[in-house]
């Protein structure tokens, strides 16, 4: 029943090593995005997938790689992993049409990095 | 590209006391203004938008009004709870870049007993 999800919930990983994240939505929407929310509650998009196709790169370390086999999954792979890598990353969706639309939440994933 | 500053970073208020949370955008292509409510641990959660063609929305206790010119953007809450605490977020997003939303620094909203 969940519309937006993700796993794991909770990784902890040690620095250097590479780790993945899932997302995952039933709600047939086109659009997909990932955030990153820092310790201080920023909350800033990193990349966004329409259809699969790449449609937002913001600044982002090309350690980052986001991997979208359908539209109703976005992952993020993270290779060598840094202390600073540590937030909250959340999956987000949003439907089709002209402007901008809704964004439904995941429910995050918390990384720590040690 | 869009910048949003958000103010005040935290708000307490008494439990029936209406509480106000602003902002202001750089881009005047963004056609877009959502405000999304985070609990402790939680996802955020849409509370409410604007689109640049009207000035206010309600929706019960809460409204948000929107002034184009000076680029404000604001969220009253009427009447609050203790529930009503949170982290509220403001974000915008300019025109022919619909999914690119740019979210403030937050208020984080305290109502007391």
């Amino acid at each position: 029943d969940t519309a937006v999800s993700q796993t794991p919930k909770y990784l902890v990983t040690q620095m250097g090593n590479d780790k993945s994240i899932k997302c995952e939505q039933n709600l047939g929407h086109d659009t997909m995005y990932w955030y990153k929310q820092d310790s201080k509650k920023f909350l800033k998009i990193m990349f966004s997938y329409n259809n699969k196709e790449l449609i937002i790169n913001e600044t982002v370390p090309n350690r980052f790689s986001p991997k979208s086999p359908d539209k109703a999954h976005l992952n993020l792979h993270i290779n060598s992993l840094e202390l600073g890598d540590s937030a909250v990353y959340f999956c987000a969706t949003s439907k089709p049409g002209q402007g901008a639309n809704e964004q439904y939440f995941g429910p995050g994933t918390r990384l720590t990095v040690t | 590209g869009e910048n949003v500053e958000q103010h005040p970073s935290t708000l307490s208020v008494q439990e029936g006391d209406s509480a106000v949370i602003k902002c202001t955008y750089s881009d005047s292509a963004s056609n877009y203004f959502p405000w999304y409510k985070q609990e402790l641990g939680k996802r955020p959660q849409l509370i409410i938008d604007i689109r640049s063609n009207v000035g206010e929305k309600k929706d019960q206790r809460i409204a948000v009004t929107l002034n184009k010119t000076a680029k404000h953007f604001s969220l009253h809450i009427t009447e609050t709870q203790p529930e009503d605490s949170a982290v509220y977020f403001c974000a915008a997003t300019p025109t022919g870049t619909a999914s690119k939303l740019t979210f403030g620094t937050g208020t984080r909203l305290q109502v007391t007993l």
